[in-house]
């Protein structure tokens, strides 16, 4: 079955650490995508990536970092500049610029 | 810039009964417009999109909306509700350059 595997479903994180999220995707789409979900305020955009060996920030790209290698992995890192990292993540793909309809199942990341 | 406001944060009806889920966007040329369902501690589920033609989409689970451009909606619709249909929707809005905007989410509660 093709799909979207994001790993781990649940994470914890001490203060000052950085914690790297996995997503991998065999649908063979070129765009793959990190959101995070805080309760009442909807998905907001991270990172994208068009193509491998590119990508761009989105809307609150600020202490996060991405990179994409493989076709097949978008691996967000949450970094110790995130001063809210608690939240959910999701990561999705499509397979050209029209973003919407594979999602990943999220992993939930906390800050302890 | 491109948004999407979810003017209901709850919606509840009685099982069988019709349920309406409201969506207005904003955006810079032609809109991409998407539903997901979003179950606790889950990923997003896709439900339908528009992109052009018809007005009316049909989706899964026997949802459809319908694009209305004069009056910038894309209301999610079902004729009858099911208990199971009780969860959180997001409405969402792209102009085809990878970016997906999310509204806030409406939480349905359908009783027995």
């Amino acid at each position: 079955d093709g799909g979207i595997t994001q790993s781990p479903k649940y994470l914890f994180r001490k203060e000052g650490q950085n914690v790297t999220l996995s997503c991998e995707q065999n649908l063979n789409h070129d765009a793959m995508y990190w959101y995070r979900q805080d309760p009442g305020q909807g998905l907001r955009l991270i990172y994208y990536s068009q193509i491998v060996n590119d990508f761009q920030k989105g809307d609150i790209a600020e202490g996060y970092s991405v990179s994409r290698e493989k076709k097949e992995s978008f691996p967000l890192t949450v970094t110790s500049a995130q001063k809210n990292p608690t939240a959910f993540y999701l990561c999705a793909s499509s397979p050209g610029p029209w973003p919407g309809e594979y999602f990943g199942p999220g992993t939930r990341l906390t800050v302890l | 810039a491109q948004s999407v406001a979810q003017p209901e944060d709850q919606v509840n009806v009685a099982e069988g009964n019709p349920l309406t889920v409201k969506c207005t966007y904003s955006v810079s040329g032609n809109p991409y417009l998407f539903w997901y369902v979003q179950y606790p501690n889950r990923g997003l589920q896709f439900l339908l999109k528009y992109i052009t033609g018809d007005n009316l989409v049909k989706g899964s689970y026997g949802f459809e909306a319908e694009f209305n451009k004069s009056q910038t909606s894309f209301h999610l619709k079902k004729p009858s509700a099911l208990v199971s249909d009780s969860a959180l929707y997001f409405c969402a809005v792209s102009s085809n350059d990878y970016k997906l905007s999310f509204g806030a989410g409406t939480t349905v509660t359908v009783r027995a």
